[in-house]
């Protein structure tokens, strides 16, 4: 099955510096790679996802890139604001009804002002 | 409903007990999953259910966990004879899935159980 693996497991970084999150896959079919940002004491939410047909996906001061050789992914966040502090889990899936994600096991950004 | 609903919100019981955790879906979600978030490890794969189809057991950790959902919407789990490594958070999470399609989940805010 799949196993996905997430680094750093904690980020601390200045306000408006970049913070890079990566994790990498074991099953080379999985194909569909979402991203969740979870604030203390809240559920985690969807943020940005990526399908293995792009490469990079960007949306504002967030970006997804996408190494399916390699088979890992990355999360970029630019300009961070303290409002990005956080625990963020990358995921990886099968791209077919059928399957559930996978989820790593989470970073914990801390933005200091 | 607008959003999907979980009970109880948090959950003291003694070891040895059996608890029952409920999960009310988005109405029209047909995939239903639960997890567990434990302190520093993630959100870890428990049970997946997709229609009518039989449901991914594969992530139950031991035959004390099951689950059912009746009728397609509401899902129950259930924990027999509660160990302390049980406490953590069981979050539920509902999506749209249909074949060839990619939907993100829709979180529950979690039941926090605590195994005394």
């Amino acid at each position: 099955g799949e196993n996905v693996e997430q680094h750093p497991s904690t980020l601390s970084v200045q306000e408006g510096d970049s913070a890079v999150i990566k994790c990498t896959y074991s099953d080379s079919a999985s194909n569909y790679f979402p991203w969740y940002k979870q604030e203390l004491g809240k559920r985690p939410q969807l943020i940005i996802d990526i399908r293995s047909n792009v490469g990079e996906k960007k949306d504002q001061r967030i970006a997804v890139t996408l190494n399916k050789t390699a088979k890992h992914f990355s999360l970029h966040i630019t300009e961070t604001q303290p409002e990005d502090s956080a625990v963020y889990f990358c995921a990886a899936r099968r791209h077919q009804a059928g399957t559930a994600l996978i989820f790593g096991k989470g970073t914990t950004l801390s933005v200091s002002s | 409903g607008a959003g999907v609903s979980q009970s109880p919100s948090n959950k003291v019981t003694e070891k040895g007990k059996d608890v029952e955790l409920r999960c009310d879906p988005i109405s029209g979600h047909t995939a239903l999953y639960w997890y567990r978030q434990s302190l520093g490890q993630g959100l870890e794969f428990l049970i997946y259910f997709q229609g009518n189809s039989a449901p991914d057991k594969s992530g139950l950790p031991s035959d004390r966990f099951s689950a059912e959902r009746t009728g397609g919407s509401v899902s129950t789990l259930t924990i027999q004879r509660t160990q302390q490594e049980d406490s953590a958070v069981y979050l539920c999470a509902s999506s749209l899935s249909r074949q060839g399609g990619d939907y993100g989940y829709t979180f529950g805010s979690g039941t926090r159980l605590t195994v005394v």
